[in-house]
This record gives C-alpha cells, structure tokens and sequence, in this order.
C-alpha cells in the first residue's frame, strides 16, 4: 500500500528565497502524481499534474519533478512570496489505481 | 467553466442525525471522487463513482455512509446517524477520466457533529 513522506513537515523562510519541497512514495507502480497547495480552511488547488512518463512539468515559478524508479518527487519554489504561504501536498496514486494517497504536506510560511 | 462545487459548505448536526453533502462536478466531468480529512491528519480516499455506478467504495466506512451520483443532478455523499467522530472536511473531486487523469477538487464541506 502506498505511502507518502514529506520532508520538511513545516518551512519558514524569507521572501525572495528558492525553495525546494520533497515528497518521497513507498510504490512507483503510479501512472502520475500530482502536487496540491491547501489555504487554511480551504480545499485544495492543483499545482502541478506529472504523468509517469514525464521527468518534470513546470508552471511560472513552480517547477516539479519526479524518479519514479526512487520513489521521489520535488517541488521547486523559485523567488518565494508571502502569497505562497499555504500546505503543500503531493499526492501520487495507490499501486495501479486512481485513488490518490495524500501524506500530512509541509507547512510553508514565507515572511515579508 | 465553473470550478467543482460543494454544499453547503459548513454543516452542524446533533449526533443521531443524517448529513448530505452535494457535489457538482466540473462541466464534462463524470468521474467523481470522495476525500475525508480528519482534523490533523492527510486527506483520505472514500469513494469513487461514474454516473449511476458506484465504482469503488473501498474507503467508505462499512455502516452509516453511502454514496450516490444520479443520471441527473449532483453526486451525494449520506452519512446517516452522525457520531462526533463523523467531524471532518469532506472533499470532491473530478477529472475527465480515471487512471492518470488530473483530478479537480472543490472547496469541501466542514462537518461539525456536536
């Protein structure tokens, strides 16, 4: 059954700084993976969508990749602002199944 | 294209009584899924369904839960005799298709049971 470790579970950095998030998965039977940002009391929105055939997808200053033969996926944050301040979640799916596995995110504050 | 909507989005029930929580899938979408997210924990797999067809349940708890998405209208997810252990957010989302399609998630509905 999969299972889904982040490192760090919770940043605090200035504003301007690069950032790299990492979201490690026990199985790399996935057909993709996919990277949320949660707002307190929110739901969730879709970064990022990374289909198992992809090395890394990238959308203005976010920037993901993903080894699956390593279970691991990254998420860079280029030149962080206080609005990225949220939960971050990767969420690959279950062993050959739709049904996505989410692990408890890492809490990211950026400081003005 | 409106986004996946959710209602209501916060609920309070006295614990015995029934809950349903409403999801309308994006536009085009027939593949709707149910997350639940326990205070302090990850967001957890429920349910899938395709219109009229419950797919996979898996992740529902065996008594008290059901889920239903009609020919027509939203996809309901029905607890029945809440306990305060019912207390959660409840997330949908839906995608075009299944396997290794985007999935879009709605803004949830917060459960309190007092």
């Amino acid at each position: 059954k999969q299972e889904v470790t982040q490192i760090p579970a919770a940043l605090s950095v200035p504003e301007g700084e690069n950032l790299v998030l990492n979201c490690s998965f026990t199985d790399s039977a996935i057909y993709n993976l996919q990277w949320f940002r949660q707002d307190p009391g929110k739901g969730l929105t879709s970064l990022l969508l990374i289909q198992s055939s992809q090395r890394e997808q990238t959308s203005g200053r976010l920037n993901a990749s993903l080894d699956k033969s390593s279970g691991r996926s990254t998420l860079y944050i280029a030149a962080s602002q206080p609005g990225d301040s949220a939960t971050y979640l990767c969420a690959p799916p279950d062993s050959g199944t739709y049904k996505y596995i989410f692990g408890t995110g890492t809490r990211l504050k950026v400081l003005a | 294209n409106a986004g996946v909507m959710q209602n209501p989005r916060h609920l309070v029930r006295r614990r015995g009584q029934e809950a349903r929580l409403r999801c309308s899938p994006m536009k085009g979408h027939s593949h709707v899924y149910w997350y639940r997210q326990l205070p302090e924990e990850g967001l957890k797999f429920m349910v899938y369904l395709q219109k009229e067809n419950i797919i996979d349940e898996s992740g529902m708890p065996k008594e008290r839960f059901s889920a239903e998405f009609p020919k027509e209208g939203p996809s309901i997810l029905r607890i029945q005799q809440v306990v305060r252990g019912d207390s959660a957010a409840y997330f949908c989302a839906s995608s075009p298709g299944s396997f290794s399609y985007e999935q879009y998630f709605g803004p949830g509905t917060r459960l309190t049971v007092t």
